[in-house]
């Protein structure tokens, strides 16, 4: 039961442009979490938004959070090419808690 | 991958073994977690822990056990392997119920 669906499964911009990944998810969430992951490398967070926050920052890391649309979406700002990895959304549910459910992930290209 | 490890990191196995995998961590993290990330599928949580002997299911469990004798070590064991499970077996610790998962660099199976 894929919980987070990520929009779009693969994207490729040049270095120096914004990247947006967007997760949608259908059932009510405690916190949505992004992670990177590295070709052949475990996963490693990025950010975690609870479900009464709009919009959080880290860095070059922009991510908002609609819980009416169940939906979030993350912005990689002036992207470099160590950007180049999969994305992917998890969701821990109030039903659930502590068990994420990822969604299978946006792959990103950054280009030299 | 501070603070987290896996053994074996690949293993080429037959149909019908036993296999075991096992997550070794020094952070004192009371919460583990067994995934298996596939193509198409992202990552899938198989079981977790959130205490020493202490164990729960998750959304693919079947042909998987786990086991929690001391904090530091989670081990994920295949009763009897089927090429169903060759995949890329991730352990993930955290402090913190609902708060984010630190991911080892993973096991690559294979059952042959």
């Amino acid at each position: 039961s894929q919980q987070g669906e990520e929009d779009p499964q693969a994207l490729s911009i040049q270095e120096g442009e914004n990247a947006t990944m967007n997760c949608s998810y259908k059932t009510s969430i405690n916190n949505l979490q992004w992670y990177r992951q590295n070709s052949g490398r475990g996963l490693v967070h990025l950010i975690l938004i609870r479900s009464n926050e709009r919009e959080k920052h880290s860095g070059r890391l922009r991510v908002t959070l609609d819980t009416s649309k169940k939906s979030s979406s993350l912005l990689i700002t002036a992207s470099r090419a160590a950007d180049t990895a999969s994305y992917f959304c998890a969701t821990d549910q109030p039903s659930n808690t502590g068990k994420l459910i990822f969604g299978q992930g946006t792959t990103l290209q950054v280009k030299p | 991958d501070a603070g987290i490890t896996q053994s074996p990191r690949h293993k080429v196995t037959e149909t019908g073994t036993p296999v075991t995998l096992r997550c070794h961590q020094t952070e004192n993290h009371r919460y583990m977690y067994w995934y298996r990330q596939d193509p198409g599928h992202g990552l899938r949580l198989i079981h977790y822990s959130y205490g020493v002997k202490d164990t729960d299911k998750g959304e693919v469990s079947d042909g998987y056990s786990v086991s929690r004798s001391k904090t530091e070590d989670f081990l994920l064991t295949l009763e009897s392997a089927t090429s169903s499970q060759t995949s890329v077996y991730f352990c993930a610790i955290s402090g913190d119920r609902e708060g984010e998962q630190f991911f080892g660099p993973g096991t690559r199976l294979t059952v042959l």
